[in-house]
């Protein structure tokens, strides 16, 4: 069965200081790999997608950069954080064929102060 | 571009009433439809899907038929428990699959004993 795992399950950072987030999916080859932001009581916005290892495609940048790795492991990372970053950050993986269904971790928490 | 709209945004019932939860769609091409469902501090848990035209999704109790005519995928389910109150959202998703989902605003439903 796959897994995934992020991390850190929640932080709180200053503005303008550096944020990295991790995610780790175990049990799949070459998933396809995204991240989405979720405001507080908002819905999903999605920032980035990623098919293979080195390759990651934006769709709202929000200032934030990701990259991948590895074939397992997607990270978020901006070196200033704004206080519109704060939120509720979700990681998805999709299987690489059979399309579109997107199975999430459990998200980081982020808020910035 | 794609998008999703979910009429309700919020939904209040008592156990055992019937829940219609409305998602209508605007896609240039036969995208894929989907429900999800977040509870409170977690990442959303895929419901089910749907791929052609009069197809019917299911899972837990919930169901949506996918209406091409009508471009709608209305959840439904006959007898909600206090379970089921959490924030409900319908995404698409295009053929592209590795594009990722777009999603509506979510529909938040809080059951009540």
């Amino acid at each position: 069965a796959q897994t995934i795992h992020q991390w850190p399950v929640a932080e709180i950072k200053a503005v303008g200081s550096p944020l990295s987030l991790g995610c780790t999916i175990k049990g799949k080859s070459s998933p396809n790999l995204y991240w989405y932001w979720q405001a507080t009581g908002g819905t999903l916005q999605q920032l980035f997608y990623s098919i293979t290892v080195g390759q990651v495609e934006s769709v709202v940048q929000l200032n934030l950069s990701a990259s991948r790795p590895k074939d397992d492991q997607f990270i978020l990372s901006t070196e200033k954080l704004l206080l519109s970053h704060s939120g509720f950050y979700l990681c998805a993986w999709s299987p690489d064929r059979g399309g579109n269904t997107l199975y999430f971790g459990e998200g980081s928490r982020l808020i910035v102060v | 571009g794609d998008s999703v709209t979910q009429t309700e945004g919020q939904v209040a019932l008592s156990e055992e009433d019937f829940l219609t939860i409305h998602c209508n769609y605007s896609a240039s091409g036969y995208p894929a439809l989907f429900w999800y469902v977040q509870y409170p501090g977690e990442g959303p848990q895929f419901l089910f899907r749907a791929s052609r035209d009069k197809e019917k999704g299911s899972s837990r109790g919930f169901e949506a038929t996918y209406d091409k005519g009508t471009t709608s995928f209305h959840l439904r389910k006959a007898s909600v428990q206090e379970s089921d109150s959490a924030v409900y959202y319908c995404a698409l998703g295009e053929n592209n699959y590795a594009q990722g989902l777009t999603f509506g605003l979510g529909t938040r439903v809080s059951v009540f004993p």
